[in-house]
């Protein structure tokens, strides 16, 4: 089965400070997306890669970067963090860009202070 | 537990009946469908997925039915359980494109 994994389920941090959240997956997938999910609306894309050290904006991309080092690994930085950032974080791998099912994690829970 | 779809349209069914969830998708040109279950705390987990050259696709006690006529695409859960208590949400794509999210429907199964 495939296993995506997340750094941390809950995070708290304040309001300036770089945050780094982290995100694993062990099925050899090129491509691994992040995602925001507010309460009402349908999950957001923030970015995605399709190669190690490629990465592409996805829908709402301000305020955030990316790193992808590895295959494996594909990490989410909120250079400063602000409040309109507290949300829960889903990071996912698949096999293709489209067409293909996407494995999500259990997702990290980050409040903003 | 978690705050995901706070606002969410809920859907209430006694266990043991038939549950049908919909959704309306927004591409016409979409080809590819999925419809996930995220319980509270929990990542969302594939159920089924179909693919537009097909009307119906059945699973394990699921059905996913697809009418590009309308842009409809609805999930029937048969002799739905108390584990099924969750929120659902579909998923569009076509080549090319980001896969675009619902927003769910809570389902809530009554004892």
């Amino acid at each position: 089965d495939v296993k995506v994994t997340q750094s941390s389920r809950y995070l708290v941090k304040r309001t300036g400070e770089k945050v780094f959240l982290e995100c694993v997956q062990d099925m050899d997938h090129e491509n691994m997306f992040w995602y925001r999910q507010d309460p009402g609306l349908g999950l957001r894309l923030i970015y995605f890669s399709y190669d190690v050290k490629m990465k592409e904006k996805g829908d709402i991309p301000e305020g955030y970067s990316v790193s992808r080092e590895k295959k494996e690994r594909f990490s989410l930085i909120l250079e400063s963090a602000s409040t309109n950032q507290t949300s829960m974080y889903l990071c996912a791998s698949s096999y293709q860009l489209a067409g293909y099912e996407q494995f999500f994690g259990p997702g990290t829970r980050l409040t903003v202070l | 537990g978690e705050s995901v779809g706070l606002h969410l349209p809920t859907l209430s069914v006694q266990e043991g009946d038939n549950s049908i969830i919909n959704c309306a998708y927004s591409n016409s040109a979409s080809d590819y469908f999925i419809w996930y279950k995220q319980e509270s705390g929990k990542g969302p987990q594939f159920i089924i997925d179909i693919r537009s050259n097909m009307d119906k696709r059945q699973g394990q006690r699921v059905t996913v039915l697809l009418n590009k006529t309308v842009k409809h695409l609805s999930l029937q859960i048969a002799a739905t359980q108390p584990g099924d208590s969750a929120v659902y949400f579909c998923a569009e794509n076509n080549y090319g494109q980001n896969f675009v999210f619902g927003p769910g429907t809570r389902l809530s199964v009554l004892p």
